[in-house]
């Protein structure tokens, strides 16, 4: 059953450092999705992509967040100079958007820890 | 703005009990979907609810949607250990490509 994919499952970064979160949405799905969570807490949307560009997104997602889809395959999220709370788990989805529907599938995050 | 609330935050049952999670949501949507986490883990996707009325149900658990007042519910049907974990009510906006909003979610931890 297709999957969708990150790497890595756990990143370790200093403050201030750049990290880059990478996502493999499953094959035909034409949308995708950046959410995090912070320990113990809810779920809550970053930022989604369709068509090459950035859809809709939130107040978390500031100057300092960034996506890209570098090729036919990955989805990037870059947090460009981290911060303390930015430790959190992120997680990755992709939908095809089509019918009822819409489910979106998540895939099995990335916890960032911020030293 | 979109809200999502969920309640109980967190609940302890024993082995064999029944009890109900409440989903309520501020604004029209279409679909709402329950999710469940175990600790460290993704979220795997319970059940897909569409329209008023819809009802559904797999093993002990059976989620309803009320659209007219912005309601769903999870019912556990005597309760096992294994449904030990965090359970998470989501609505999308139903504005196209749309994000989910998610609960607080629920810990439902079950005792022998």
């Amino acid at each position: 059953e297709p999957e969708v994919t990150q790497t890595p499952s756990h990143q370790v970064t200093q403050m201030g450092q750049e990290v880059i979160l990478r996502c493999v949405p499953i094959s035909n799905h034409l949308y995708f999705y950046w959410y995090r969570q912070i320990l113990g807490q809810k779920v809550e949307f970053l930022v989604s992509f369709y068509n090459n560009e950035i859809s809709e997104k939130s107040e978390i997602f500031d100057d300092q967040f960034s996506v890209e889809r570098p090729d036919g395959s990955n989805f990037t999220l870059k947090i460009r100079s981290t911060k303390l709370e930015d430790s959190a788990m992120y997680f990755c989805a992709s939908s095809d958007n089509r019918g009822p529907v819409r489910e979106q599938y998540f895939g099995p995050g990335t916890r960032l820890t911020v030293t | 703005e979109l809200k999502v609330e969920q309640n109980p935050l967190f609940l302890s049952m024993q082995e064999g009990k029944n009890y109900t999670i409440y989903c309520n949501y501020s604004t029209t949507s279409d679909r709402l979907y329950w999710y469940r986490q175990d600790p460290g883990k993704s979220l795997e996707s319970l059940f897909v609810l569409l329209s008023n009325g819809a009802v559904k149900q797999e093993g002990r658990l059976m989620a309803s949607l009320d659209t007219k007042a912005r309601l769903s519910t999870l019912h556990i049907t005597a309760a096992v250990h294994d449904l030990s974990a965090t359970y998470f009510c989501a609505v999308d906006s139903s504005s196209g490509n749309t994000p989910l909003v998610f609960g607080k979610g629920t810990r439902l931890s079950v005792i022998a």
